[in-house]
């Protein structure tokens, strides 16, 4: 059962352009949505998260949309630069067992070119 | 802190032959996670533990694959007997719950199966 959907799987977007990668989760317990980014050859790292409390949270030029009720969220790049190029990773977690478990997303690979 | 540690990077063994994967979690943390990257499947969380205790192993593939942590500082996870279909990157992640959720994650370790 894929708890988390992502998509598109593959983006390719123009220097100076906006990314946007969207998210759909199942789970009404989930309560931590964070997006991680992988370059190859490394493990992912986070790259920004949100809670439910808010609708949107801004980081530099990244940003995450949320929408509780569609149990929806999506991850905007703006200004996309090529440094930008990698794999993200939408995922979503719930307290279970004293801890948190992160289901992730299956991945968008995004590729900025000039 | 050198953050997760895995051990080896890369492992190349024949169909047949026992394989252990090492983590050293990041001193503090409680959760400590295996998850195994594929193309075809994206990031599959293997196991979770906290405090050292199994919470969840139904992502395990099958009983060829077991972990163990016998301590807050290490943990393995061991395929025996080994298939080509292993063949993938395994990442070990540690974070500490339930405070704060943000995992992270080593720099994998590349199993191929021969």
């Amino acid at each position: 059962q894929q708890q988390v959907k992502q998509s598109p799987q593959s983006l390719i977007v123009q220097k100076g352009g906006i990314s946007i990668i969207n998210c759909a989760y199942e789970n009404t317990a989930f309560d931590y949505f964070p997006w991680y980014q992988q370059f190859p050859g490394k493990g992912p790292a986070l790259l920004i998260a949100i809670r439910p409390d808010v609708s949107e949270k801004k980081e530099g030029r990244f940003t995450i949309s949320f929408n509780k009720s569609a149990k929806q969220f999506s991850l905007h790049i703006m200004d996309s630069q090529p440094g930008d190029s990698a794999t993200y990773f939408c995922a979503a977690s719930g307290v279970t067992g004293g801890g948190n478990k992160l289901t992730f997303g299956t991945g968008t690979q995004l590729k900025v070119e000039l | 802190d050198a953050g997760v540690i895995q051990s080896p990077r890369h492992e190349v063994t024949e169909m047949g032959q026992e394989v252990t994967l090492r983590c050293k979690p990041i001193s503090g943390h409680n959760s400590l996670f295996w998850y195994r990257q594929t193309m075809m499947r994206g990031l599959e969380l293997l196991i979770y533990f906290n405090n050292n205790v199994p919470i969840d192993d139904s992502g395990m593939p099958e009983d060829r694959f077991s972990a163990k942590m016998p301590n807050a500082s290490f943990s393995t996870l061991k395929i025996q007997p080994s298939e080509p279909r292993d063949s993938a990157v395994y990442f070990c992640a540690s974070s500490f719950a339930p405070m704060n959720t943000e995992a992270f994650f080593g720099q994998g370790t590349r199993l191929t199966v021969v």
